[in-house]
């Protein structure tokens, strides 16, 4: 099955740009969605198809994929995007969403 | 606006049963692909099962023979029947409206407040 890889944690100051990768067997080929989920609370989709906005999303939040890496990106880190944030995919071969381990992020 | 409830969780005993229940509204689930995740204390993310709009339904080998996902478009509410229910199946269940891309539109994903299925004799 297939299998996406996350570094458990990423730390940033605030103002500064966080970059979470999501690891894959030629993820490039598949799209990519990224969700945010901080403490108690149901998860929020913040980037779907590799780099389409949600509604009330802000544009801070980015997303890239190519290769074997997937990255979502988060510039002028505020302390309101603390959180944990997991990338998914669709396994066609499965027919399975699959989802990363998730990564937390960390506002010093 | 799109919204997602679900109902149904609790505590149940290991082998016993429960049917949780999804009532959408601002979309008609029968047009979507929808999914239950579960997130068990602590850890990440799991998908469960997926009903697609024309019905055929996929299962995660941890939950297959033991779980059926259906829908009743009367009721815009998708449901998710749990039987032989073990310790490991405790965790928060979550409905989940698909991201997708149907006939050129890009259909934005959609997440529930969950709710807890405890499993504990």
């Amino acid at each position: 099955s297939y299998v996406l890889t996350q570094p458990p944690s990423v730390s940033v100051a605030p103002g500064q740009t966080a970059r979470i990768a999501c690891g894959g067997n030629n993820i490039g080929s598949r799209s990519v969605h990224w969700h945010q989920q901080k403490p108690g609370q149901a998860p929020v989709l913040v980037i779907y198809f590799d780099k389409k906005w949600p509604s009330g999303i802000p544009e801070r939040f980015s997303g890239s994929n190519s290769g074997n890496t997937a990255t979502l990106t988060i510039s002028r880190v505020e302390a309101g995007d603390e959180a944990d944030y997991y990338c998914q995919v669709w396994d066609s071969s499965s027919d399975h969403w699959v989802f990363g381990g998730g990564t937390k992020l960390t506002v010093l | 606006e799109v919204q997602l409830v679900e109902t149904g969780g609790g505590l149940v005993q290991p082998g016993g049963s429960l049917r949780l229940s999804c009532a959408a509204s601002g979309f008609n689930v029968i047009n979507n692909y929808m999914s239950w995740v579960r997130q068990a204390p602590g850890k990440g993310l799991e998908w469960v099962s997926v009903i697609y709009s024309g019905g055929t339904t996929y299962y995660a080998a941890s939950v297959k023979g033991r779980v059926t996902i259906s829908r009743d478009i009367s009721k815009n509410t998708v449901y998710l029947q749990m039987d032989n229910l073990r310790a490991e199946d405790t965790a928060v269940y979550y409905c989940v409206r698909d991201p997708v891309l149907d006939g050129g539109v890009y259909i934005e994903a959609h997440w529930g407040q969950g709710t807890l299925v405890n499993v504990s004799s």
